[in-house]
């Protein structure tokens, strides 16, 4: 597609349950980034992967987190028994290369709320 | 740890008026990225540079990079309800695993 799209857009869950969410990159873009965004706040790095270099899981807050990257292009972003404090806007940001000219392309996110 | 630190947190203008935002480090950056966020999207790249004392115009809007590229600044020309939301600036150096180091960003409301 043209742009980077993130599925769902919005999602509430229990507490304890597992979520995923989904984010398609430009296609052909070998970067994908996870971030996450509390209401008003800056953006927390979480994951990152690069071509078929082992993933950049430095920002990942806890073992309940984990993402994949199948394929080279879609990614999901999984949270196990999740709590409230995951309740935040999950971005998906793709770019074609990594360097200091290339800019993220953002998808719109996810709205998370657990209660 | 490298840092990017942007002033003011939050500005409220009305409409025609000018306003500069700022991004400091003490940390030296290959490029200077600058986004804007709007409510329920996702940041847009407004702008990369590159160079130090390199100045870019995006119509009314004027980036800059400090000569030591260390800091930058972004000016807002007779600001329009169309320019409000959330600016956020983010530093590229390799050392980071090539991956940007973001500020919090300024949240500007310009109001009609």
């Amino acid at each position: 597609g043209a742009g980077v799209s993130q599925s769902p857009s919005n999602k509430v869950t229990e507490k304890g349950k597992d979520v995923e969410l989904r984010c398609d990159p430009i296609s052909g873009h070998t970067a994908l980034y996870w971030y996450r965004q509390s209401l008003g706040q800056g953006l927390e790095f979480l994951i990152y992967f690069q071509g078929n270099s082992a993933p950049d899981k430095s920002g990942l807050p806890s073992d309940r987190f984990s993402a994949e990257r199948t394929g080279g292009s879609v990614s999901t972003l999984t949270i196990q028994r999740t709590q409230q404090e995951d309740s935040a806007v999950y971005l998906c940001a793709s770019s074609s290369g990594t360097g200091e000219s290339y800019g993220y392309t953002f998808g719109s996110g996810t709205r998370l709320t657990v209660v | 740890t490298q840092l990017l630190e942007q002033s003011p947190q939050f500005l409220s203008i009305q409409e025609g008026e000018n306003l500069t935002v700022y991004c400091n480090s003490s940390s030296v950056f290959s490029s200077l990225q600058w986004y804007r966020q709007e409510p329920g999207e996702g940041p847009v790249l407004l702008v990369t540079v590159v160079t130090g004392g390199e100045v870019k115009k995006l119509k009314r809007l004027t980036f800059q990079f400090g000569d030591a590229r260390k800091d930058s600044s972004l000016h807002i020309t007779a600001a329009q309800p169309g320019d409000t939301g959330l600016y956020l600036c983010a530093g590229y150096n390799a050392g980071n695993n090539r991956k940007l180091i973001w500020g919090l960003g300024t949240s500007l409301a310009v109001n009609p």
